[in-house]
């Protein structure tokens, strides 16, 4: 069974640009959920999607979206880059909510701006 | 605000002995609580779920409790190993997940 499927797992994008990073979840899961990781603030939530519809938002600005399509692949989309946007994008899928259900990580896509 | 901290310094153990990680919060009252290992470059690994009404979960050489009077989880790996060595994070479960910063472990042979 592959695991989560995360792309590309390095990026380095200049300030100002937009880019976008792909989740493949486990076959099967429906929930994909997006993390930001820093030195500084550790493991943040962005959101939850479930069935296509976004479930969960975390704390962060607008500029940060998401999608899912009907296969359960996710997108999540960040426009107008800032320095401080450089982290380890991780996406983790579970078969339910992502709730009490065992959620399973990707390696992450490794984001740098410039 | 919600808060959750985690073993301030990074815990440096004998091999074989247990090694016993702390999660504290406040200001949540979560549903679930996760434990998940970390290893450098790599996302993060599941071990363990504990609900609030449980008092304690094991599984192999790994035990949790959770304390929601004190808003307490305790990690506890027991006969360590170099290969335990990792960032080990715990996860407060209600309507989304909130992470705790990680305490990295490095178990000494």
């Amino acid at each position: 069974k592959a695991g989560v499927t995360q792309t590309p797992r390095y990026l380095i994008k200049t300030r100002g640009q937009q880019v976008t990073l792909s989740c493949s979840p486990i076959s099967g899961h429906r929930s994909v959920s997006w993390y930001q990781q820093t030195p500084g603030q550790g493991l943040q939530f962005l959101f939850e999607y479930f069935s296509e519809t976004q479930r969960n938002k975390g704390n962060f600005p607008g500029r940060f979206s998401g999608r899912q399509f009907s296969n359960s692949r996710s997108e999540m989309n960040v426009s107008t880059l800032e320095l401080g946007d450089s982290a380890l994008y991780l996406c983790a899928s579970s078969w339910g909510t992502g709730i009490n259900t065992e959620a399973f990580f990707g390696q992450g896509t490794r984001l740098t701006v410039v | 605000s919600q808060k959750i901290e985690q073993n301030s310094e990074a815990l440096n153990i004998q091999e074989g002995k247990t090694a016993t990680l702390t999660c504290n919060y406040t200001n949540y009252s979560p549903a679930y609580l996760q434990w998940y290992r970390q290893d450098p470059g790599r996302g993060p690994v599941f071990l363990l779920l504990i609900r609030e009404n449980e008092k304690e979960k094991r599984k192999e050489r790994l035990k949790v409790t959770f304390d929601t009077t004190l808003k307490q989880s305790l990690f506890h790996i027991t006969a360590s190993q170099p290969a335990d060595s990792a960032t080990y994070l715990c996860a407060l479960v209600h309507d989304k997940v909130i992470f705790g910063p990680g305490t990295s472990l490095s178990v000494i042979p």
